[in-house]
């Protein structure tokens, strides 16, 4: 199993400001994905952050407002840009081996755009 | 691409009841099915998974079963208690090795 810590857990951030998110996993995987997880919803995937290139976004999440960085195959950074209310949510990092099995997740980063 | 639909959004249940949880999905090439529960301020935990090729699977008092006919499966928890209660989310994944979420069920076990 894969053990991930997030950081920060939660943050107040001002609009028009950006908060960078960072995924430290302690053992070498193929998988990092980010996710958003509004209010009471479901997990909606952001972009798989792939090591050494650029990151694979979703339709509807575009590189200028949702950079990712995968220096390495144990560490990611997700930055949400230009902060408005709208994106207070939760921000979710989760690796698995993508062969279909468990996938494993940080405990979540917490944010609130005031 | 997959969906899959998850009901009910709420479950209320006293102490000691069973629980269910019904998920369908759309896509027949799905083959892997997991289920993870999310405690609050936590992120998402598997709690158990069933694949294609098994039609139940049980470990204490969680079961998980699947209809691939009918496109779904179900978590069946018994003798519920307190500490059950959470968000619970079902998943599909197989046509795409990246899973599709349903949007949740909030379990509360009243004491």
């Amino acid at each position: 199993s894969a053990v991930i810590s997030q950081k920060p857990s939660r943050d107040i951030c001002q609009r028009g400001t950006s908060l960078t998110i960072q995924c430290q996993v302690d053992s070498q995987v193929t998988m990092m994905f980010w996710y958003r997880q509004q209010p009471g919803q479901s997990l909606t995937l952001i972009a798989t952050a792939n090591q050494g290139s650029e990151a694979t976004y979703e339709s509807g999440f575009v590189i200028d407002k949702f950079p990712i960085s995968r220096p390495n195959l144990t560490f990611s950074t997700l930055t949400v840009s230009n902060l408005s209310p709208e994106d207070s949510s939760i921000y979710l990092c989760s690796v698995d081996e993508g062969d279909y099995t468990e996938a494993f997740f940080g405990q979540g980063t917490r944010l609130t755009v005031v | 691409g997959e969906n899959v639909e998850q009901h009910p959004s709420t479950l209320s249940v006293q102490e000691g009841d069973s629980a269910v949880i019904k998920c369908t999905y759309s896509d027949s090439a799905s083959n892997y099915f997991p289920w993870y529960k999310q405690e609050l301020g936590k992120g998402p935990q598997l709690i158990i998974d069933i694949r294609s090729n098994v039609g139940e699977k049980k470990d204490q008092r969680i079961a998980v079963t699947l209809n691939k006919t009918a496109k779904h499966f179900s978590l069946h928890i018994t003798e519920t208690q307190p500490e059950d209660s959470a968000v619970y989310f079902c998943a599909a994944s197989g046509g795409s090795y990246i899973p599709t979420f349903g949007r949740g069920t909030s379990l509360i076990v009243h004491p």
